[in-house]
């Protein structure tokens, strides 16, 4: 079966650069759901788009924005890196109608340097 | 806020034995709960989905229970197996509009289970 997708799987990047993960979620799911696990944490919600509008928002810093396009995958974008960026950052997909499972992906490994 | 507790936070075995893991959520208004287990620098696995109107949910040698209005859920293993060695994370998410929204985590319990 089709799972989340995400890319890249690791990303290493300098102080001050910019980075841009993508989702992909599962075909048929409606919602995207990002989170950031930093090390020895637990996943923090940061937030989520339900048919390309954003739907809940979490701890994400104005420094990050996000989307979700048509075709229902969603893209990060963080600028102005800080090395506490560093995390491992997941996706997670599930449909707007009934179990409402979230899957996750396999996340993006975001190292800054 | 949701507030989420895992207890305990880590947890040795020998193979075979039975165990209970233990989440706590002070929010009772949750859609429901999923609990996950997490390979050390990997993704999370969902192992079991309980509706918020379900008391129980079983995968194999895996069962659920979900109290609601108390706020607690467990979650038991059978027969552990080495390759049950991971981190398990409890996550209720809240009711959101008409559906369910973000999932709020507990620390997670590191199991061990020796072979």
């Amino acid at each position: 079966a089709a799972g989340v997708i995400q890319s890249p799987r690791h990303l290493i990047k300098e102080k001050r650069e910019t980075a841009t993960l993508k989702c992909y979620p599962i075909p048929r799911h409606d919602t995207v759901y990002w989170y950031q696990q930093g090390p020895g944490q637990d996943p923090q919600f940061l937030i989520s788009f339900y048919e390309k509008m954003q739907s809940d928002k979490g701890s994400i810093p104005d420094r990050f924005s996000a989307q979700q396009f048509s075709d229902y995958h969603s893209e990060l974008n963080m600028s102005s890196l800080e090395l506490g960026d560093s995390a491992l950052y997941f996706c997670a997909s599930s449909r707007d109608r009934g179990p409402y499972e979230q899957y996750f992906g396999p996340g993006t490994r975001l190292t800054v340097t | 806020k949701q507030e989420v507790t895992q207890i305990p936070a880590a947890l040795s075995v020998p193979e075979g034995e039975n165990l209970v893991l233990n989440c706590s959520f002070t929010d009772s208004a949750i859609y429901n709960l999923q609990w996950f287990r997490q390979d050390p620098g990997k993704g999370l696995t969902s192992l079991l989905l309980i509706q918020s109107s379900q008391r129980e949910q079983t995968s194999g040698r895996l069962n659920a229970s979900l109290d609601k209005s108390s706020g607690r859920s467990t979650l038991y293993i059978a027969a552990s197996q080495p390759g049950d060695s991971a981190t398990y994370l409890c996550a209720p998410r809240r009711r959101f509009y008409t559906n369910a929204g973000k999932s709020t985590f507990g620390d997670g319990t590191t199991l061990t289970v020796k072979p």
